[in-house]
């Protein structure tokens, strides 16, 4: 069975810092991952998709498929990164499977 | 392009009441989901439908839930009868059509379903 591990609820950081969100995940088959974000009172949006390889705000995710992982970078975190991240992975048929998300809060 | 459309936003309705939730997927959009968000979870998805038929509806509790995407478009979620364990965000996604090179899922705002 599939699994999306995201061991921190809660990741603070000041601005200016790096961040690291991490994203572990398990799963018999070929693994497309994402990141998702959700901002403070906006929707669900697609933050990166690692088949792209592109940089999103900053914002960087290497697949590991040795350490099965997917984090999430950015050297220099900035107060509009602050926002809820779940990492999602595709299962087939572009049904995505979620972790349990991670709440980022930048301190100015 | 306007967003995925929800309605309404908020629902309060007493256990073993009858609830029914409204989807309007971004126009031109073959696929649509149904997920349901728990408070502190992550999205799960209930159904997957592809134009007017459903792809995935695994994770549906069919004994109580259930949802139709009529002329392949629109899509109602309903939950008859609702429980407590209900209480969530039920959120709408809509995508193009699988197989494509896209497989970015645009959200809508959800609504909040408190069972009491």
């Amino acid at each position: 069975a599939q699994r999306v591990t995201q061991p921190e609820k809660l990741l603070s950081v000041f601005k200016g810092a790096p961040v690291e969100l991490k994203c572990n995940y398990s799963y018999s088959g070929s693994p497309e991952l994402f990141w998702y974000v959700q901002y403070s009172r906006q929707r669900l949006q697609l933050l990166l998709r690692h088949i792209s390889r592109e940089s999103i705000k900053g914002f960087t995710a290497d697949l590991n498929k040795g350490e099965t992982s997917f984090h999430l970078k950015k050297p220099f975190a900035q107060e509009e990164d602050s926002a809820m991240y779940y990492c999602a992975l595709e299962t087939g048929a572009n049904n995505l499977f979620f972790g349990t998300g991670t709440r980022l809060t930048v301190i100015p | 392009e306007a967003g995925v459309a929800q309605s309404p936003r908020y629902k309060i309705i007493e256990k073993r009441q009858s609830v029914a939730f409204w989807c309007n997927p971004i126009s031109g959009h073959a696929t649509l989901y149904w997920y349901q968000q728990i408070l502190g979870q992550g999205p799960k998805l209930l159904i997957q439908f592809q134009n007017n038929g459903v792809v995935d509806d695994s994770q549906l509790p069919k004994d109580r839930f259930s949802a139709e995407r009529l002329k392949g478009v629109d899509s109602t979620l309903k939950i008859q009868p609702a429980k407590l364990e209900d209480s969530a965000v039920y959120l709408c996604a809509s995508s193009l059509e699988i197989p494509s090179e896209s497989y970015e899922q645009y959200f809508g705002p959800g609504t909040r379903l408190t069972v009491t």
